[in-house]
Order: structure tokens, then C-alpha cells, then sequence
């Protein structure tokens, strides 16, 4: 079945206590991203990976990092959270195919709370 | 750069009828795709339609249909026989070379 795998799905930390939240993708895909959402401002792309060892910044890339060792993992790296950071987290991953038509697949989220 | 609009911020239906929710977008591209997504409480994005912007024909999965006006740049939602299981909040999106710009969501509360 394909999937989009992040861990873990729910995750209280303290403000400066660095965390990693994990992204695995069982298809293949060359592109993967992280999207944020907030009340009112929809999903936006913290940083996106178009192969490994190719990442760049997306729309908020503040405070955030990211690393694409190997292609069907994409972790994201919060090296001092602070409270303005709780959010909920998606990843990504997605193709384009032939004949013009795309595939997409989201993870299920991670509710993220900074004290 | 591309922006995704959606004017209602909430909306109620009936149980059995339809609804429609409403979506623009702006963008100078002439190739894109266009996606409708449900998040149901457990927070999930779930796929609920996508339209190619080449594709003149309006996609139709089921329940779900869309009116593409790609000269007027809308993109809008029809559920027809609407069920309790539709209460969620839906997002509109536009995707380019795997990027997606989403707006900031209608949430459907369907009435029994």
C-alpha cells in the first residue's frame, strides 16, 4: 500500500529542546515536502527535497531544517523550538507522471505543541 | 506567485442535499493541476478530486464534482446527497512542478 509515514503523530515539547519529527515514503517518489497548517492560513511549505542530497526552502522555512539522505526518507529538524512553532505538520510526497497526470500522498500529521 | 482563495469560511447543509463550496486562484500558469482535499477530525488529508488544468472536462468522482472555469480562474465543489460523513473541513489547492498552495479552508457541517 502506498504511504506517507511521519512520527510521531503527537508531540509536547519545551521551548529550546531540539526534536525531529520523521517522514518515510514507500513509492519511490523523487519529491518530497513539509507543510504546516494553521487556523485560517490553509497548508504552507516549510522546505521541499526534489531528490537526496537536494533540498531547498519553501514559503516559512524559519527555524527549521531539513536533511534527504536517502530518497524515501525526509525528516524535519526543529533545532530550538519555540511556542510560535505549534502547529500541525504535514509531509508530503508526489510525482509527476506521464501524460500530464500527478500523483500526491500526505502523512497523517503531527500535532506539534511548544510550552 | 499563486494564491488560492476560498470566500466561506464555514457552511451548513442538509442532510441529502447539495452544496456547493466555492474556490478561485490566481496564477500566470497555463499548466497545473487543481486538487480537492477533506480533513475530517482525525486530521487526515484525504483526496476527495483533482483536475488537470488541461483537461477541459469537469473531474467526477461519485458524489463529488467540480465546475473548472479555468478563464475565470474558479475551481468550486458540488456534493450532492450530502452525508453526515461529509462534515469536515475541505481545501482547495493548486499544485505546480509538486508544489501546493492551499486557501484557507471551508469547514461543511452537515445537519441531520
Amino acid at each position: 500500500e502506498a504511504q506517507v509515514t511521519q512520527n510521531p503523530r503527537y508531540l509536547i515539547t519545551v521551548t529550546g529542546k531540539k526534536l525531529t519529527v520523521t517522514c518515510s515514503q514507500n513509492m519511490n517518489h523523487e519529491y518530497m515536502s513539509w507543510y504546516r497548517q494553521d487556523p485560517g492560513l490553509g497548508l504552507r511549505q516549510i522546505y521541499y527535497s526534489m531528490n537526496v542530497e537536494v533540498t531547498d526552502k519553501g514559503d516559512v522555512p524559519e527555524g527549521y531544517k531539513v536533511s534527504r539522505k536517502e530518497k524515501r526518507n525526509f525528516p524535519l529538524i526543529l533545532e530550538s523550538p519555540s511556542p510560535n512553532q505549534t502547529s500541525l505538520y504535514f509531509c508530503a510526497s508526489s510525482l509527476i507522471l506521464p501524460r500530464g497526470r500527478t500523483e500526491a500522498f500526505f502523512g497523517q500529521g503531527t500535532r506539534l505543541t511548544v510550552v | 506567485a499563486q494564491t488560492v482563495t476560498q470566500s466561506q469560511p464555514e457552511m451548513s447543509v442538509q442532510e441529502a442535499e447539495t452544496v456547493t463550496l466555492s474556490c478561485t486562484y490566481d496564477t500566470s500558469e497555463n499548466n497545473y493541476y487543481l486538487f480537492w482535499y477533506k480533513q475530517p477530525p482525525s486530521r487526515q488529508m484525504i483526496l476527495v478530486i483533482r483536475q488537470e488544468a488541461y483537461k477541459q472536462q469537469n473531474a467526477t468522482e461519485n458524489r463529488f464534482s467540480v465546475n473548472f472555469q479555468k478563464a475565470a480562474k474558479s475551481f468550486s465543489l458540488k456534493i450532492s446527497d450530502s452525508q453526515l460523513g461529509d462534515t469536515a473541513m475541505y481545501f482547495c489547492a493548486f499544485m505546480k512542478l509538486n508544489k501546493f498552495y492551499f486557501g484557507s479552508g471551508t469547514k461543511l457541517n452537515v445537519k441531520p
